[in-house]
């Protein structure tokens, strides 16, 4: 079965520079949610969207911003990288009237140096 | 606001023991509860769920949780544990599958000694 597909899967970045993270959730599935887990640390929840609109927000920095395109993959835009970004990214995935559970990608392991 | 607590940091288990890892969570309605578990560097994969209904769920990997709500609980259980169990744990909490955030646990890494 086709999953939550990340790209890419690591990333290195300097300081001060922007990221790109890419998901491409599981076909149908209308709501995509991101989540960063630093090291040791349990995921924390960024944003998430439904049919294309932002749905909910956490605790994302305000130098990071996301969109859900029409093909419902979302990106995550990171600027002026800090040091304490280096994380693993996740994008989950769900049938939002349908009442399924959100499925997890592989995450995008970004290292800030 | 939701929250959930693992109280247990780290367990280590011998190979063939049982197992249970506990969670509680702080939640005003009726929650929706996960496990999903994590091996280094990897996603997370979902173990089980409690939506509704009965109470004590099975999962994959022959693993099941028990809802108790006088508890705020949601144990994960499995009565013989492999090598291969060996990952981190983390139990989470939802206010609703339909489009909602998660809220983790900090995770319980599980050592199984051979």
């Amino acid at each position: 079965a086709a999953g939550v597909i990340q790209s890419p899967r690591h990333l290195i970045k300097e300081k001060r520079e922007t990221a790109t993270l890419k998901c491409y959730p599981i076909p149908r599935h209308d709501t995509v949610y991101w989540y960063q887990q630093g090291p040791g640390q349990d995921p924390q929840f960024l944003i998430s969207f439904y049919e294309k609109m932002q749905s909910d927000k956490g605790s994302i920095p305000d130098r990071f911003s996301a969109q859900q395109f029409s093909d419902y993959h979302s990106e995550l835009n990171m600027s002026s990288l800090e040091l304490g970004d280096s994380a693993l990214y996740f994008c989950a995935s769900s049938l939002y009237r349908m009442n399924t559970e959100a499925f997890f990608g592989q995450g995008t392991r970004l290292t800030v140096v | 606001a939701q929250s959930v607590t693992q109280p247990d940091i780290h367990i280590t288990v011998s190979e063939g023991a049982s197992l249970e890892l506990r969670c509680n969570y702080s939640y005003g309605a009726t929650p929706y509860l996960f496990w999903y578990v994590q091996s280094p560097g990897q996603g997370l994969q979902l173990l089980l769920k409690y939506f509704s209904g009965d109470t004590l769920v099975q999962g994959i990997k022959g693993f099941e949780a028990e809802f108790k709500r006088s508890q705020s609980s949601f144990n994960l259980r499995k009565p013989s544990v492999h090598w291969s169990d060996a990952a981190e744990y983390f139990c989470a909490v939802g206010a609703s599958v339909y489009g909602n955030k998660l809220v983790f646990g900090a995770g319980t890494i599980l050592r199984v000694k051979s």
